[in-house]
């Protein structure tokens, strides 16, 4: 049974490009989370999507943050344009129903900005 | 917008020692969930408690959700080096949507 996959684990990008993160919910799991967690700080809710949806989005920047759901394949969160101030590490979590009263986290994606 | 506070934000004890982290909010929550961390890793869910007044042992560990469902306690009796690690809180509005996480209890554990 694997768990929620992220990849890359690690991923560094020079300001200005652009930075995919990619996340595999658990079988079975419709229901897909985005958390930022800063150095030294508590996780920051960002996104909540279901396949093809955005539900929620209220945690996420208004401009060069978005994520997507496809019918097919991983949840990915982008980021245009990256700056120093994006470098943190991004967690996925995945439920199977909305309301689940527990969360199954990904491992992290630690992205570095230079 | 609801916020969660966490108690103690570090806590160094020895081996055996009983220690209690609080996790306190002015908001109601549908639920409030525990979460340990370790380091390059993501939380990993120990405990859910949904009922006001709720409280759940998981060996050592005892969980308790407050009345109001406003607050929440985590107690460990007898520490273990085993039990090193961040702790997180946090509460899952009625929406059903997110989280809000507490700040996290770093507990040292020594030998």
């Amino acid at each position: 049974n694997a768990g929620v996959m992220q990849n890359p684990r690690h991923l560094v990008r020079r300001r200005g490009q652009e930075a995919r993160l990619r996340c595999s919910p658990m079988k079975g799991h419709s229901h897909v989370y985005w958390y930022r967690q800063l150095p030294e700080e508590g996780l920051k809710f960002m996104v909540y999507l279901q396949k093809e949806n955005i539900i929620d989005e209220s945690g996420m920047p208004k401009e060069r943050f978005s994520a997507e759901f496809p019918k097919e394949g991983p949840s990915i969160l982008r980021i245009q344009q990256v700056v120093r101030g994006d470098s943190a590490a991004y967690f996925c979590a995945s439920s199977p129903t909305q309301n689940n009263y527990g969360y199954t986290f990904g491992s992290g994606t630690r992205l570095t900005v230079v | 917008t609801q916020l969660l506070e966490q108690s103690p934000q570090f806590l160094s004890i020895q081996e055996g020692e009983n220690l209690t982290v609080y996790c306190n909010s002015s908001s109601v929550f549908s639920s409030l969930q525990w979460y340990r961390q370790e380091p390059g890793e993501g939380p990993v869910l120990l405990v859910t408690v949904v009922t006001g007044g709720e409280v759940k042992k998981l060996k050592r560990l005892t969980f308790q959700f407050g009345d109001a469902r406003k607050d929440s306690s985590l107690h460990i009796t007898a520490a273990q080096p085993g039990d090193t690690g961040l702790y997180l809180c946090a509460g899952e509005g009625n929406a059903g949507n997110m989280l809000t996480f507490g700040g996290g209890t770093r507990l040292m554990v020594k030998p």
